[in-house]
């Protein structure tokens, strides 16, 4: 299996312009989420699924569309890159019906740089 | 989601035990406590999770007391690889899963020679 995958690793946008970060994972999880990391910061998140066409919103939502076609794929879409946008993103996925906790799997990041 | 409540950083040095504890004053009756690890550049990584009591794996030990409004995080003679972020999770299962989840600050823990 190659878990949580996510492209690209590194991107440059201009203010303005929209882009979509790829999201895809091959372990049949229910749940997944799009987390954000601000340089020395936590992480916080942004939006999140509990199955294929069932969306909803997380801490920091705005200025970002996700949707949940299928049960692999979980793109996050930036509507108009600002700076403060600038940031490394993470997906996750988990299974949705577990015993007990969290057990979340994380992708390996993308770095975005808004200018 | 129970807010937690942890130290921003710690030191130790290495073959030292570390135990790292975090409150939870608010936790429900079906929620979980999970702590995740992240080096630098990557993806945070899944430790351990309890419910009650203690827990125990190869790479940590988790202690809940009875009240279950804190809990330690406990790792046996560290190396200079353990330094990273830790965070601690509280969260719902079940039916009550909402599949929200929502780290904190975590906890930096610098491990010196």
């Amino acid at each position: 299996n190659a878990g949580v995958t996510q492209t690209p690793k590194f991107q440059v946008l201009k203010t303005g312009q929209s882009m979509t970060l790829q999201c895809a994972q091959d372990m049949n999880h229910e749940y997944m989420s799009w987390y954000r990391q601000d340089p020395g910061m936590g992480l916080r998140l942004i939006h999140y699924s509990v199955g294929a066409g069932i969306t909803d919103q997380g801490e920091v939502p705005n200025g970002y569309n996700v949707s949940r076609s299928t049960t692999e794929d979980f793109p996050l879409r930036l509507l108009s890159a600002a700076p403060s946008q600038t940031s490394v993103y993470f997906c996750a996925s988990r299974p949705g019906t577990s015993t007990g906790g969290y057990e979340q799997y994380f992708g390996p990041g993308t770095r975005l740089t808004v200018t | 989601l129970a807010k937690t409540t942890q130290p921003i950083s710690m030191d130790s040095y290495e073959g030292q035990e570390v135990n790292i504890t975090c409150s939870h004053n608010n936790i429900a009756t079906n929620d979980y406590i999970t702590w995740y690890q992240q080096f630098p550049s990557q993806g945070p990584r899944f430790i351990i999770q309890g419910y009650k009591t203690k827990v125990t794996n190869e790479v940590a030990s988790l202690f809940i007391p009875a009240d279950r409004k804190s809990s330690t995080l406990s790792l046996p003679r560290v190396s200079l690889s353990d330094t990273a972020v830790y965070y601690c999770l509280v969260g719902a299962s079940g039916s009550s899963n909402t599949g929200k989840l929502i780290f904190g600050q975590g906890t930096t823990l610098q491990v010196k020679p």
